[in-house]
């Protein structure tokens, strides 16, 4: 099974500001990774796939980079409606899809 | 616009078996298309897949959870479902369902709102 393992755990950044989430693969997974945003209440919401690619609807300021075990996600001028828990998920090797333990972005 | 809808008791005993229903609107699973999974979230932590029905005859599970789950399909239905067999606490979780495109492309871009799953005596 292919641990995701997200880094940091919580971040804290202004709002207006850049913030940029870690997740690493314990294997290579190629570019066969995706990022969920998840509110309280509310089921996670698909953000970036392919390492890179933005969903349908998802605004710019959301990008996506990396490739084999190493990505980044980063959210280039925070809005108040990005702070939330985000995931990595591969989906290289399989079964089982794996996500990583989430890394919750507050207003600091 | 595809949406799920997940459904079934909120409160299962220990050892005995969890049964919930996702019930599909704007698409059919049946088209071969898409799949359809399960995922679980203890409350507080992160995601878990459990498996994925394809209409076209394959139906994948967790290895870690795959001696106690079942997933089939009512195609007539246009409904997927999920039964867990011996429940413990550690099975409590909000349970989704959610939409795939498939080897390569598995990630889930539908999801349900989800359904609370507590497991109590």
């Amino acid at each position: 099974e292919i641990v995701m393992t997200q880094s940091p755990a919580t971040l804290s950044v202004s709002p207006g500001e850049r913030a940029t989430l870690s997740c690493r693969a314990s294997q290579s997974v190629s570019t066969n990774l995706a990022w969920y945003q998840q509110k309280p209440g509310q089921a996670p919401r698909l953000l970036i796939y392919g390492a890179s690619a933005r969903a349908t609807g998802i605004p710019a300021r959301f990008s996506g980079s990396g490739s084999g075990t190493e990505f980044t996600l980063t959210i280039s001028s925070l809005q108040s409606e990005d702070f939330a828990v985000y995931y990595c998920q591969q989906y290289n090797i399989w079964p089982p899809y794996t996500f990583g333990q989430g890394t919750r972005l507050q207003i600091k | 616009q595809v949406q799920l809808q997940e459904s079934g008791p909120g409160l299962v005993k220990p050892s005995q078996t969890l049964s919930l229903t996702c019930t599909v609107a704007g698409g059919s699973i049946s088209s071969g298309i898409y799949y359809w999974s399960w995922i679980r979230q203890p409350a507080g932590k992160g995601l878990e897949w459990i498996g994925r029905f394809y209409s076209r005859g394959s139906i994948n599970y967790n290895p870690s959870l795959k001696s106690r789950v079942t997933i089939s399909a009512d195609t007539s239905k246009n409904q997927l479902s999920l039964i867990l067999s011996s429940v413990t606490a550690a099975d409590a979780a909000v349970y989704y369902c959610a939409r795939d495109k498939g080897v390569g492309n598995t990630f889930f871009d539908y999801w349900g709102q989800g359904s609370l799953v507590t497991v109590s005596s």
